[in-house]
């Protein structure tokens, strides 16, 4: 079954750093998406991109947050300036044009 | 607000047992997934369902998605210790390549 893989598996990372998590998606898909989760909580979406540019994203996704696929493989979610409140599981999925979204393994990050 | 409900939040079976866990969601959804995990690990694929009345089957468990698409189960025949975890349910609601709302999970345990 083809893979969506994500680094690192586990980010520590100190308040106010910036973090860039990465993830490479199924080479023909298209659709991309950031989700996390807290632990113990709901998946959260986060952010939808297509066609090089945003096509959603959620009320969590404010100015700390932006994505880019810089190299036509990686895509990557940034975070400028990581709190607490950051701390969570990232999960990136990609997904072609019809058919289920391929979710990659998660990276944990925590914010001390 | 497009909102899912699981239904039991948490349940303890003792092994050999069926169970049902539900997802119930307030409008008509697109696309059902259904999703395994460990507590703070990735998401294991299950089942996605997109037409109504469709039922597919994997091993010990099938997912059903009724004819209204509002509402999914997911039945365990004859459980086993290796099904311990948590079930989580996402939906699509505006057609394909969207994002995913979730259920906040269902938490199975099983005895042997």
């Amino acid at each position: 079954e083809p893979e969506v893989t994500q680094t690192p598996s586990h980010q520590v990372t100190q308040m106010g750093q910036e973090v860039i998590l990465r993830c490479v998606p199924i080479s023909n898909h298209l659709y991309f998406y950031w989700y996390r989760q807290i632990l113990g909580q709901k998946v959260e979406f986060l952010v939808s991109f297509y066609n090089n540019e945003i096509s959603e994203k959620s009320e969590i996704f404010d100015d700390q947050f932006s994505v880019e696929r810089p190299d036509g493989s990686n895509f990557t979610l940034k975070i400028r300036s990581t709190k607490l409140e950051d701390s969570a599981m990232y999960f990136c999925a990609s997904q072609g044009q019809a058919g289920r979204q391929y979710f990659g393994p998660g990276t944990r990050l925590t914010v001390t | 607000s497009q909102e899912l409900e699981q239904s039991p939040q948490s349940l303890i079976v003792q092994e050999g047992k069926n169970l049902t866990i539900n997802c119930t969601s307030s409008k008509t959804l697109y696309g059902l997934y259904w999703y395994k995990q460990k507590y703070g690990e990735g998401l294991i694929f299950l089942m996605m369902l997109q037409k109504g009345g469709e039922e597919k089957s994997h091993e010990k468990i099938t997912a059903k998605l009724d004819e209204k698409k509002q509402q999914s189960s997911l039945h365990i025949t004859a459980s086993q210790p290796s099904h311990a975890g948590i079930y989580l349910c996402g939906a699509s609601y505006a057609g394909n390549n969207r994002k995913l709302i979730w259920g906040l999970g269902t938490s199975l345990a099983v005895n042997p």
